[in-house]
């Protein structure tokens, strides 16, 4: 079943907006929520996660925020560059060795 | 630190043989290790989860006979694809949980296609 609803499938931003992207979870234990971005043919690299103690979480360019009572986290990439164009999933899990269960997956481009 | 290296990383062969994919934590252990197959423009979808010393749990619908896990050490996990045929052409990708920060950490993955 789709436990993780992760929207849009596709996103198109200038070179210098603001990317957002948004995910929703239906099981009320997952307590870690990554986001991974993924160029073509290579695995998934980790950019940032969080954890339902805080509501927002920030390295860099790339924020997370979470909303625990709504059952949603989101990504924003600032400042967006060309170089930022991949495949960017969200994924949740129960904390220790459970699987993640991911999102679709939102293609972003970003055009200069 | 947390490096998963995964090997090869293309593969062609012909329908009908079998095809080995390595995983390997390569400084720390990794008591479990997860698999998972990625179709064009798709998600990654769990294969099996694969715990040191016992047998793979596998995920509804994944023919375990076909898709051979053995997880022998703490830092190597191997995914036997048996008797591929060209519906196994896929990207596999695995991840290994352990490291300093208990996450999982995932391989660059292995592009298989079978002829």
């Amino acid at each position: 079943q789709q436990q993780v609803k992760q929207s849009p499938q596709s996103l198109i931003v200038q070179k210098g907006g603001i990317s957002i992207i948004n995910c929703a979870y239906e099981n009320t234990a997952f307590d870690y929520f990554p986001w991974y971005q993924q160029f073509p043919g290579k695995g998934p690299a980790l950019l940032i996660a969080i954890r339902p103690d805080v509501s927002e979480k920030k390295e860099g360019r790339f924020t997370i925020s979470f909303n625990k009572s709504a059952k949603q986290f989101s990504l924003h990439i600032m400042d967006s560059q060309p170089g930022d164009s991949a495949t960017y999933f969200c994924a949740a899990s129960v904390s220790g060795n459970t699987p993640l269960v991911f999102g679709k997956g939102t293609r972003l481009s970003v055009i200069a | 630190g947390a490096v998963v290296s995964q090997h090869p990383s293309r593969v062609i062969c012909k329908s009908g043989t079998s095809v080995k994919i390595e995983c390997r934590s390569l400084d720390f252990q990794a008591t479990t290790m997860f698999w998972y197959r990625q179709f064009p423009k798709q998600s990654l979808m769990l294969m099996a989860t694969s715990n040191e010393g016992s047998k793979a749990t596998y995920e509804q619908g994944v023919e375990k006979d076909k898709f051979l896990i053995n997880h022998a050490s703490l830092t190597l996990s191997t995914l036997t694809v048996t008797s591929a045929h060209p519906e196994d052409s896929s990207f596999y990708i695995c991840s290994a949980w352990g490291g300093a920060k208990n996450i999982q950490y995932f391989g660059a993955g292995t592009r298989l296609s079978v002829l």
